[in-house]
């Protein structure tokens, strides 16, 4: 199965750099990987997608190493708007394997002022 | 532009009774998704769509139905609901490129069955 862990919740305070790492140990070499947020009352939205090494949005940075066996979200100087739930998605985008639809329970980010 | 728009947003139900959710997303996606998510859990697959006239199972599948007769929509089902079934649905949709697609998601609909 494509499975992927991350940390069930964290906590930071406004003005820190908070990373969030989620492992996919059986990621195939088709998938990519993405992060979506989602905060309540509301369906998760996408935040930033990569395939190896580093991608860098308005939003978000995504370090993915050598093995692509994990990845870092990696979000600067975090508000009081960046609470919300995260989650990480491994999948090649044909979608014919449901495995790779599914998500994990997400790593829920409370931040303090 | 609307993206993907669930409804109803909220519906109560009884035991035993039946009723339809609508996605519609106008971006023109091949696939479409509905998801549950229950409280304080991730959200769990219950049926997909590839394209217009096809569904497949997903994770959670048992007491629900979907069908795609326009590529725009999808339905779902619920033919004699449960208390089980109480929790949010949300539908998504993507295009099918060689790259992963993200997901569009809506707003959900929140189901009560009593």
């Amino acid at each position: 199965l494509a499975k992927t862990t991350q940390p069930i919740s964290m906590d930071s305070y406004e003005g820190q750099e908070v990373n969030i790492t989620c492992s996919h140990n059986n990621i195939a070499t088709n998938d990519y990987i993405t992060w979506y947020q989602q905060f309540p009352s509301q369906g998760p939205r996408f935040i930033i997608q990569g395939y190896k090494t580093k991608v860098t949005n308005e939003v978000a940075s995504l370090f993915i190493p050598a093995d692509r066996k994990s990845s870092t979200l990696s979000l600067p100087r975090v508000s009081l708007s960046d609470t919300a739930v995260y989650y990480c998605l491994v999948g090649d985008g044909r979608s014919y394997n449901t495995d790779k639809l599914i998500f994990g329970t997400g790593t829920r980010l409370q931040v303090f002022p | 532009n609307a993206g993907v728009t669930q409804t109803p947003k909220f519906r109560v139900l009884k035991t035993g009774q039946s009723m339809t959710l609508l996605c519609a997303q106008d971006m023109n996606h091949e696939y479409m998704y509905w998801y549950r998510q229950d409280p304080g859990m991730g959200l769990r697959l219950i049926h997909y769509s590839v394209g217009e006239g096809t569904t497949a199972k997903g994770e959670v599948p048992d007491g629900y139905n979907v069908s795609r007769l326009k590529k725009q929509n999808f339905l779902l089902g619920l033919e004699s609901a449960a208390p089980s079934q109480t929790s949010v649905y949300f539908c998504a949709s993507s295009y099918p490129s060689g790259t992963n697609s993200p997901l569009h998601f809506g707003n959900g609909t929140r189901l009560t069955v009593t």
